[in-house]
């Protein structure tokens, strides 16, 4: 079935450096990878997400990655900061009638000051 | 937009009880799931509506667990007969079809089963 896999689990950076975290899925159908920030006792939060028509999309500090063919994407934050520090979740999803993302087990990332 | 709204928040319920949570999804999204995650976990898929009809249920979905969208908007998951393994945090997130169906999620709803 599907599967989506993630790593690391946790991350710990100096304020300022960057931050990558990897993800690789199972299903070569799947079309749609987005990523969510989730803090402490709180929902996901849509960070970035990407379509599989495009190979790499920016928005200010984050970008994100997508290798159709190695079947994996990446989420890289440049300049973080404490504020960046939740776990984040990397998702993928197939637009076949079948509406479900199916997640990853999570990073936990701690930037400190 | 006031985003996906859960209710409640919190539940601490006895076992054997039986309880339900309710969403409001964003405004004019016709797309509407449930997810449950618990500690260490990501969220795993739950049920998925369109509009008013249920089109989606997975197997982690047993007859204790029933979801309902009655007019379209917003939905009520009920869980008869809690276990102590159905302690988690249950997500709704909604989405608009038409609009490359971004999935937004809510802040979730905690249940304790003690």
């Amino acid at each position: 079935g599907e599967n989506v896999e993630q790593h690391p689990s946790t991350l710990s950076v100096q304020e300022g450096d960057s931050a990558v975290i990897k993800c690789t899925y199972s299903d070569s159908a799947s079309n749609y990878f987005p990523w969510y920030k989730q803090e402490l006792g709180k929902g996901p939060q849509l960070i970035i997400d990407i379509r599989s028509n495009v190979g790499e999309k920016k928005d200010q500090r984050i970008a994100v990655t997508l290798n159709k063919t190695a079947k994996h994407f990446s989420l890289h934050i440049t300049e973080t900061q404490p504020e960046d520090s939740a776990v984040y979740f990397c998702a993928a999803r197939w637009d076949t009638g079948f509406q479900k993302l199916v997640f990853g087990t999570g990073t936990r990332l701690l930037v400190s000051p | 937009d006031t985003g996906v709204s859960q209710d409640p928040r919190h539940k601490i319920t006895k076992r054997g009880q039986n309880v339900t949570f309710r969403c409001d999804p964003i405004s004019e999204h016709n797309r509407l799931y449930w997810y449950r995650q618990t500690l260490g976990q990501g969220p795993e898929f739950l049920t998925y509506f369109q509009n008013e009809a249920q089109l989606e249920k997975s197997r982690l979905l047993s007859d204790r667990f029933s979801a309902e969208r009655p007019k379209g908007s917003f939905s009520t998951l009920e869980i008869q007969r809690t276990e102590q393994g159905d302690s988690a945090m249950y997500l709704c997130a909604s989405s608009q079809g038409s609009s490359g169906n971004t999935i937004y999620f809510g802040e979730g709803s905690w249940l304790t089963v003690v």
